[in-house]
């Protein structure tokens, strides 16, 4: 109940390409989802967010698609750069915005091909 | 850079032994969070800390414990070290307890031999 799990594990795209990562959920609890970037030896950054009242958000080349009734979320990487190439955790915060605490999907490493 | 620092980058410690990690935040961010790190585990919330005060729990072992100073900074003790707690430990502000923007510090990589 309290995993995310998070699929592919690692994903190969042509610049330019679009890059799709997908995660699921069973705790209908959660109530925020973000996604975070990593790149080798940094710690994670958040790239972008989103709540379940919301099907879509968008964020430059950046997109979060919503399925609330499905528990699912992905994120949509458009045109996919070299610098894109990073590890991309999906989460999920449990507590109710009480606290902060995010439950991350296992990370995908992406890597962009010039 | 996100602004929270942590210390020490890098420790190497044997079995049995005990270790203190180190974490100030942002400024201004009252929250602090505590992350583990690993291959086979991922990234796993540990603790968080609202203001001194325990806000969250995650799975925490119980040899591992967390304490918030008042002028904010946090400090991670693990003691009687296995094998498997060989990991990065990352620490993670946020200004409000919701934790809905989390800035990550650059991690601790421990290693114990």
């Amino acid at each position: 109940q309290q995993q995310v799990k998070q699929s592919p594990q690692s994903l190969i795209v042509q610049k330019g390409g679009i890059s799709i990562i997908n995660c699921a959920y069973e705790n209908t609890a959660f109530d925020y989802f973000p996604w975070y970037q990593q790149f080798p030896g940094k710690g994670p950054a958040l790239l972008i967010a989103i709540r379940p009242d919301v099907s879509e958000k968008k964020e430059g080349r950046f997109t979060i698609s919503f399925n609330k009734s499905a528990k699912q979320f992905s994120l949509h990487i458009m045109d996919s750069q070299p610098g894109d190439s990073a590890t991309y955790f999906c989460a999920a915060r449990a507590g109710s915005g009480n606290t902060g605490k995010l439950i991350f999907g296992q990370g995908t490493t992406l890597q962009v091909k010039p | 850079d996100s602004g929270v620092t942590q210390t020490p980058k890098h420790l190497i410690t044997a079995t049995g032994q005990r270790v203190t990690l180190r974490c100030s935040p942002r400024s201004g961010d009252l929250s602090v969070y505590w992350y583990q790190q690993s291959l086979d585990q991922g990234l796993q919330f540990l603790i968080q800390y609202y203001n001194g005060e325990e806000r969250a729990k995650g799975n925490i072992l119980e040899r591992f414990s967390a304490q918030q100073f008042p002028d904010l900074h946090s400090e991670l003790n693990l003691s009687s070290l296995e094998l498997g707690d060989s990991a990065l430990y990352f620490c993670a502000s946020s200004p409000g307890y919701g934790g809905e923007t989390q800035y990550f510090g650059p991690g601790t990589r421990l290693l114990v031999l």
